[in-house]
């Protein structure tokens, strides 16, 4: 089983640039959230998804849009990369019936020059 | 989304019981409390989750008390690859982490050692 797929696993961006982060999970679970993660701190949640076509912002959302077009896939979007959004992006899912359990990928460590 | 409160980090020895306690005095009613597990370079794990009483699973166990302002997550014998963060978070059920602003928190650091 594959459960919750990020890539890139490393990217370096220089300031300004866009790039997608992907994510994908195949248990079918109608939530999806990305999380950032500095160093020695705990997770911040970014923006989340109940369903397909439904996506609300997260603690700290600004500089990232999401979309969510199918049930699969939760692609986070930097437009404009910043120093700032140097971090560690998880992508987690979940189903309502497993009373809030999330399944977690395994990072994607972003660089902003 | 109940804060929480928990120890910034412990240290153990291999095969020790390890308790780490989290405060939530601000629980709500209908709010679960779980806890997860996350190694260096990876995505936190699901441990155990519960409601009131005691939860045991084959990894931990965990006791809330009747009041339900804390709870304590046990790691029984604990070996090397225990060392981890922990977090403990609370939230309302199956919708929780449905938009509720979910929040990790620092977690606490435990060390285990030789």
């Amino acid at each position: 089983n594959a459960g919750v797929t990020q890539t890139p696993k490393f990217q370096v961006l220089k300031t300004g640039q866009s790039m997608t982060l992907q994510c994908a999970q195949d248990m079918n679970h109608e939530y999806m959230s990305w999380y950032r993660q500095d160093p020695g701190m705990g997770l911040r949640l970014i923006h989340y998804s109940v369903g397909a076509g439904i996506t609300d912002q997260g603690e700290v959302p600004n500089g990232y849009n999401v979309s969510r077009s199918t049930t699969e896939d939760f692609p986070l979007r930097l437009l404009s990369a910043a120093p700032s959004q140097t971090s560690v992006y998880f992508c987690a899912s979940s189903s309502e019936k497993f009373t809030g359990e999330l399944f977690f990928g395994e990072g994607s460590r972003l660089t902003v020059l | 989304l109940a804060k929480t409160t928990q120890p910034i980090s412990m240290d153990s020895y291999e095969g020790q019981e390890v308790n780490i306690t989290c405060s939530h005095n601000n629980i709500a009613t209908n709010d679960y409390i779980t806890w997860y597990q996350q190694f260096p370079s990876q995505g936190p794990r699901f441990i155990i989750q519960g409601y009131k009483t005691k939860v045991t699973n084959e990894v931990a166990s965990l006791f809330i008390p009747a009041d339900r302002k804390s709870s304590t997550l046990s790691l029984p014998r604990v070996s090397l690859s225990d060392t981890a963060v922990y977090y403990c978070l609370v939230g309302d059920g199956p919708k929780w982490n449905a938009g509720n602003m979910l929040t990790f928190g620092g977690g606490t650091r435990l060390m285990v050692k030789p």
